[in-house]
């Protein structure tokens, strides 16, 4: 199957702190890409929605100068999330969905812990 | 209320007895997806089902949507400890193609 990569796997940071994540499609041109965050023992509450070449379309809630979202091509977008606070500490999960099918495939996830 | 329920919440189940997870959506389904996840890491593509009254089976596992296309089920034959995890259903309502997940169902094997 389709292969998704995000980098890192894992994050710690001091708060007021930049971080960024990147998420990759590694064997298909993700047209879309997602970016969920989850809290513990939560589900998976979707961000952004980025289209390649064009500005990512917020959730209700989500701040988008808080969490900087970038997919400047087929193959990659970043989140950055700007000024960190301990709050921001979770889970986040990015998915492309490209190519043949409108499977959506799943980043392994980034664990950012702020300080 | 949620858009798309999903039940149990938990299951303890001895090795080698069956189950079924369901996921109940209030509209309707234009693609049903089933993950597995290991807490605190990325989400393993279990199925997709798209039309009324699919089924689909990967090695143990079974996914149907019923016709009405508002609830699907997951069922796994024989469960082994491997089988542990949270299932994750997570749909497409044509909103923006993202997917709505369902709070997931924690599955304990016990050898």
């Amino acid at each position: 199957g389709a292969v998704v990569s995000q980098h890192p796997s894992r994050v710690i940071c001091k708060s007021g702190t930049s971080v960024k994540i990147e998420c990759r499609s590694l064997d298909f041109q993700a047209t879309t890409m997602f970016w969920y965050r989850q809290f513990p023992k939560q589900s998976l509450m979707l961000m952004a929605t980025s289209n390649e070449g064009s500005k990512a379309t917020y959730e209700q809630g989500v701040e988008k100068d808080k969490f900087l979202i970038n997919h400047a091509s087929l193959t990659l977008s970043t989140l950055t999330v700007t000024s960190a606070h301990p709050e921001d500490s979770s889970f986040y999960i990015c998915s492309a969905t490209g190519g043949a099918t409108d499977t959506q495939y799943f980043g392994p996830g980034t664990r950012l812990t702020v300080l | 209320s949620q858009e798309l329920e999903q039940s149990p919440q938990s299951l303890i189940v001895q090795e080698g007895k069956n189950l079924t997870i369901n996921c109940t959506s209030s509209k309707t389904l234009y693609g049903l997806y089933w993950y597995k996840q290991k807490y605190g890491e990325g989400l393993i593509f279990l199925m997709m089902l798209q039309k009324g009254g699919e089924e689909k089976s990967h090695e143990k596992i079974t996914a149907k949507l019923d016709e009405k296309k508002q609830q699907s089920s997951l069922h796994i034959t024989a469960s082994q400890p491997s089988h542990a995890g949270i299932y994750l259903c997570g749909a497409d309502l044509r909103s923006q193609g993202n997917l709505i997940f369902g709070k997931g169902t924690k599955l304990s094997v016990k050898p």
